[in-house]
């Protein structure tokens, strides 16, 4: 069945540097849409950024991440962390054949210092 | 606008007592999911619906029960509620088998079983 992996679990950096957080997935359909969302504490989680496009830039609130079908991956990148990042960070995938749901990785705490 | 709305925010049970939680939404989507997120697990389906009357086992069901009486409502219970049950839960609607659909999620409801 469909799977998100996560590796790092908790990402610690300082403010200003560049972010990037790994996510790659397994999937038997080459229809499948990615999607990264951000849960602030005591917040909901929310949608960050999706993709369903192959080797297509996709930008949201200065983070940015591009879906590679050929490694099956989906990273999100940010120029320049700021305090304000610091959240747990979901990413997703889903088709039209897998029951209607969401398949989310484990989640990697990102966390920036001053 | 549309939402997801859960209710309690907070809840403290006894141990052995029943426990109901409740999720409204008015984005008339047709499916609705509950799933509960603990440190180091990210978020884990426990039940999902795809409409009025249907309810689904999802990764992780043991010692939880679902309805959804209707379109807009769908309440997890917890009959025998039991302290590894302590988590935050997050209800969420949506119909990701649709193009590029995704997720709201409520905002969560912190339980403490003791």
């Amino acid at each position: 069945g469909d799977s998100v992996t996560q590796k790092e679990g908790l990402v610690t950096l300082t403010e200003g540097l560049p972010v990037m957080l790994n996510c790659t997935y397994q999937t038997i359909y080459s229809n499948a849409f990615l999607f990264w969302y951000v849960h602030y504490l005591n917040e909901s989680p929310r949608l960050l950024l999706k993709s369903s496009t192959d080797n297509k830039r996709t930008e949201h609130q200065g983070f940015h991440a591009t879906l590679h079908k050929s490694s099956s991956s989906f990273h999100l990148q940010k120029s320049s962390a700021q305090l304000s990042d610091s959240a747990l960070y979901y990413c997703a995938l889903s088709d039209r054949y897998s029951n209607n749901r969401i398949f989310f990785g484990d989640g990697t705490q990102l966390v920036v210092k001053p | 606008e549309a939402a997801v709305t859960q209710s309690p925010r907070n809840k403290v049970a006894v141990t052995g007592g029943k426990v109901t939680l409740s999720c409204n939404q008015t984005n008339n989507h047709n499916n609705m999911y509950w799933y509960r997120q603990d440190t180091g697990h990210g978020l884990r389906l426990i039940h999902y619906s795809y409409g009025a009357g249907s309810t689904e086992k999802g990764d992780i069901p043991d010692g939880y029960k679902a309805s959804r009486p209707s379109q807009e409502n769908f309440s997890l219970i917890l009959e025998l509620a039991t302290p590894s049950q302590t988590s935050v839960y997050f209800c969420a609607s949506g119909d990701p088998g649709q193009t590029n659909s995704d997720y709201t999620f409520g905002s969560g409801t912190r339980l403490l079983v003791i």
